[in-house]
């Protein structure tokens, strides 16, 4: 299966600095997602990005796939950006899109 | 995220004991999945359903079933067979026709 690999694992922060956290991918994929993992557990989705840039806000990403990695910007980070960011691929089979998680990139903002 | 709800939010399992978790989704979804998630890891898929009364398993299915009676719902059991039950189980529908899975609150499941 496809494996995924997020880099860093742990970053901490000031408020107010940028960061960049990467999604490798193993092979070529149809679906991949970012995602905040809040402290409470809920999974916000932040871009569905197969391909190209996508810019919201302070976020914004960019996937080569054919370099096969993705990258998530956050720039003037604040403390309500503390929290676990994921990577999630797919390869289709047949009409369902069964995601494959990275370990994730646990983000911590301090004043 | 709005339209797919997961009850309850906490659950406790006794020993042997055997447990329903429900997942409902109003989006109109016709795929629907069913993931774990161990403290500090990623997500794991369980189950999947991409069409009322189908369903296939995930990469953990063992120690778990499922059913899709319903296009609105995929609820999940979590049989006396799974020895490790305790995790955080999180429903998502959609990921069809270049559009992105959604995802319930989640269900955390402790052993008493």
């Amino acid at each position: 299966g496809i494996q995924v690999e997020q880099s860093p694992p742990d970053l901490i922060l000031q408020e107010g600095a940028n960061s960049t956290l990467r999604c490798n991918f193993s092979d070529s994929v149809n679906n991949l997602q970012w995602f905040h993992q809040n402290p409470w557990g809920q999974l916000i989705n932040l871009f569905y990005i197969p391909s190209g840039t996508k810019q919201n806000g302070r976020l914004s990403a960019t996937t080569v796939a054919t370099e096969r990695y993705s990258l998530l910007y956050i720039s003037s980070s604040q403390t309500t950006d503390s929290g676990v960011y994921f990577c999630a691929v797919a390869d289709l089979s047949g009409t369902a899109s069964k995601l494959t998680f990275g370990t994730g990139t646990r983000l911590q903002v301090t004043l | 995220d709005g339209g797919i709800t997961q009850s309850p939010k906490y659950l406790f399992r006794k020993e042997g004991q055997n447990v329903t978790l429900s997942c409902e989704q109003n989006l109109n979804h016709d795929a629907m999945y069913w993931y774990r998630q161990d403290p500090g890891q990623g997500l794991r898929l369980i189950y999947y359903s991409q069409i009322v009364n189908d369903f296939q398993k995930g990469d953990i299915a063992e120690g778990y079933s499922v059913s899709r009676e319903k296009k609105e719902s995929f609820p999940l059991t979590v049989t006396s067979a799974q020895k490790n039950p305790t995790a955080f189980y999180l429903c998502a529908s959609g990921g069809t026709g270049n559009q992105p899975q959604h995802f319930g609150d989640g269900t955390r499941l402790s052993i008493l």
